[in-house]
């Protein structure tokens, strides 16, 4: 089993949709829990942090369910310039060894 | 502040040949990473070092080599390069602690034909 794991996609949605996208993690000594976006062709970068509480930034919304292994993402209102690779981000204790999801692809089309 | 940086930003490599991938931080992290990312797959740790003098290996560290003799100079060596290292090569860096963020270069891309 991978320690992160995603649902790939592609998540095709029109502007203006709600999606959301989750993520597994098998070590439950685990730490610290973020997701990243990743643009084709470029370096990933922080999205968001996520925290037992929820958190929100704008139309990002981030879930953690400790007790479930289990971490989410919603988008609302999606916009054009969301399309993107999502990549949620395990670190283990310490903070010094972190493990990526494969991502999920998503497409929002006009 | 430049962050972390990356040289060089493309490379084609034949079999057998050897290169360092240079990364550089300016922003004085104690952590460094290597990562690799094949196409339309995640980031696969290689090396990561949690200081000057200190590296380890992570999930794919065949074929590769590390050296951290300064905080901000990580260099990444393939000895023999193979077909299989065709990949784009990443380097982050992060402070100490569990919330911090990585930050990352903007990538190496290698070919080896």
């Amino acid at each position: 089993r991978k320690e992160v794991e995603q649902d790939p996609g592609p998540f095709n949605v029109p502007e203006g949709a709600t999606v959301a996208f989750n993520c597994t993690y098998s070590n439950s000594a685990s730490q610290s829990f973020f997701w990243y976006r990743q643009d084709c062709r470029k370096e990933p970068k922080l999205l968001m942090s996520v925290y037992s509480s929820g958190n929100e930034d704008g139309r990002f919304t981030a879930q953690l369910n400790r007790a479930s292994q289990y971490i989410s993402l919603l988008i609302r209102d999606s916009k054009l310039s969301d399309s993107a690779t999502y990549l949620c981000v395990v670190n283990n204790a310490g903070g010094f060894k972190t493990i990526f999801g494969a991502g999920t692809r998503l497409f929002v089309k006009a | 502040n430049a962050g972390v940086t990356q040289t060089p930003k493309f490379r084609i490599l034949k079999i057998g040949q050897s290169m360092t991938l240079q990364c550089t931080q300016d922003m004085n992290h104690n952590y460094m990473y290597w990562y690799r990312q094949d196409p339309g797959m995640g980031l696969k740790l290689i090396y990561y070092s949690v200081g000057a003098g200190i590296t380890d290996k992570g999930e794919v560290p065949n074929g590769y080599n590390v050296s951290r003799s300064t905080t901000e100079d990580f260099p990444l060596r393939l000895e023999l390069a193979a077909p299989s290292q065709t990949s784009v090569y990443f380097c982050a860096a992060k402070e100490e602690g569990d919330s911090d963020t990585q930050y990352f270069g903007p990538g190496t891309r290698l070919t080896v034909l």
